[in-house]
């Protein structure tokens, strides 16, 4: 089946320094791919999404693009900062019969220090 | 922004007890609300999807008298968890997907969660 594979965390970083969170997916067809983040206390939130090959979402400084041929969206920023401190998860998107279904990684927990 | 309101946000609660979350669309009509389980460093799983006035379609594994979804209305929805169990413990989060200003969306807007105890 569908599934999401997402880096394990807490990745902790200090303030302005790089981030990439790996994503990597197996799903049939043609999934919608999607970032979402969760600041202590809060729902989730999008972040950003990429409906097709070669798309790429971009939020906030983020960065992410579908790469079809190594099932990937990694997600990256080149300068983060306290504020980013969270949960990220990264989930696919698959539509059957005009309903659709949300595949969730297991999320992983930024730190950034000051 | 749309914003999706969960209550309680945490309840701990008997063996045995039933509890009812409620998760709410505050700002706009949700015909479609998603309830989903979240275990300590696993993924968000989805346990059922509920269309307006109709009944809930479960997912694999999911045992429908345990997990009672009633979406009486465009703005609500809740889980019944009935009988619970230590192992019902969990978090869960529910997200709507609806109507808003400027027409339909195709996003999902999540709640904040509930997290169950069961002694």
């Amino acid at each position: 089946g569908d599934s999401v594979t997402q880096m394990e965390g807490p990745v902790t970083l200090s303030e302005e320094a790089f981030l990439t969170i790996n994503c990597t997916y197996t799903a049939t067809g043609y999934p919608s791919l999607f970032w979402y983040v969760q600041y202590p206390g809060e729902g989730l939130q999008l972040l950003l999404k990429a409906t097709k090959a070669d798309d790429k979402g971009s939020n906030k400084g983020f960065e992410a693009t579908y790469r079809k041929e190594t099932t990937s969206f990694h997600l990256e920023k080149g300068s983060v900062q306290v504020s980013d401190s969270a949960v990220y998860f990264c989930a696919l998107r698959q539509t059957t019969s005009g309903t659709y279904k949300y595949i969730f990684g297991t999320g992983t927990r930024l730190k950034v220090l000051a | 922004g749309a914003v999706v309101s969960q209550h309680p946000s945490r309840v701990i609660c008997k063996s045995g007890t039933s509890v009812k979350i409620e998760c709410r669309s505050l700002d706009f009509q949700a015909t479609t609300m998603f309830w989903y389980r979240q275990f300590p460093k696993q993924s968000l799983m989805l346990m059922a999807t509920s269309n307006e006035g109709s009944k809930a379609t479960y997912e694999q594994g999911v045992e429908k008298d345990k997990f009672l979804i009633n979406h009486a209305s465009l703005t609500l929805s809740t889980l019944t968890v009935t009988s619970a169990h230590p192992e019902d413990s969990s978090f869960y989060i529910c997200s709507a997907r609806g109507l808003l200003a400027g027409g339909p969306r195709d996003e999902q807007f999540f709640g904040p969660g509930t997290r169950l105890t069961v002694l």
